[in-house]
């Protein structure tokens, strides 16, 4: 169960477009469409902001997307805002029936 | 509307037991799955167990599986984590979460705080 890969961090200024990387294995990220998305605001839970490589819940902005290829799955906040400006998590399901996250990427909005 | 409540963390020293209880509301407890999921201090997400709908499967991540184990009380709408033989890298605010669409975790409880410390 090794964690998927992220970069630690990850930067753009407003109105800027930023892509977060998560590449996993064949067991886990290529294996299926199950890669979820999460916003880490600083001492808060998670929120989930994209599900199913590309599905986005209900009342979350348009500005967050997703795609996937092979093993590394991708997301994209376009129009970045300083609200913007969190930790970010990717989560695979795996075909050990569990589930993985990534090491996180700290998105600073400059 | 989703309304998940974590209570019971604390300090207990390494080798002890303790048990993490998870309040759900505003959603049909019996009809979807949920997750533990946990976050040491200053560091990311790490996924560790989840219980199906109806509790006929359970997983674990490899680094608690022997040791947690996940349960959910129908009658009380109540999420469990019971852990034994804790060590010090178990320190870490736990999430309870629910699985309600495909994969993922659709809703966060806010956390509940152990610290294994001799």
């Amino acid at each position: 169960q090794s964690a998927l890969t992220q970069p630690a961090s990850v930067s753009g200024s407003p109105g800027q477009s930023i892509a977060i990387s998560c590449t996993g294995t064949s067991s886990d990220v290529g294996g299926y469409n199950f890669v979820s998305w999460y916003q880490q605001h600083p001492d808060k839970a998670p929120k989930l902001i994209i599900y199913d490589v590309t599905n986005r819940p209900s009342g979350v902005s348009n500005r967050f997307s997703g795609s996937k290829s092979g093993n590394t799955a991708s997301l994209t906040i376009s129009g970045l805002q300083a609200e913007d400006e969190a930790d970010y998590y990717c989560s695979s399901y795996t075909t050990s029936s569990t589930w993985v996250f990534g090491g996180g990427t700290k998105l600073t909005v400059l | 509307q989703v309304h998940l409540v974590e209570s019971g963390g604390g300090v207990a020293q390494p080798g002890r037991s303790l048990r993490l209880s998870c309040a759900a509301s505003g959603f049909t407890f019996s009809n979807y799955g949920m997750h533990w999921v946990r976050q040491a201090p200053g560091k990311g997400l790490e996924w560790v167990a989840v219980t199906y709908y109806d509790g006929s499967q359970k997983y674990y991540a490899d680094s608690v599986r022997g040791r947690f184990t996940i349960s959910k009380d129908y009658s009380t709408n109540t999420l469990y984590l019971h852990m034994s033989s804790l060590r010090v890298d178990d320190t870490a605010v736990y999430y309870c979460g629910v699985w309600m669409t495909s994969r993922e975790i659709d809703h966060w409880g806010q956390g509940t705080l152990v610290t294994v410390s001799s």
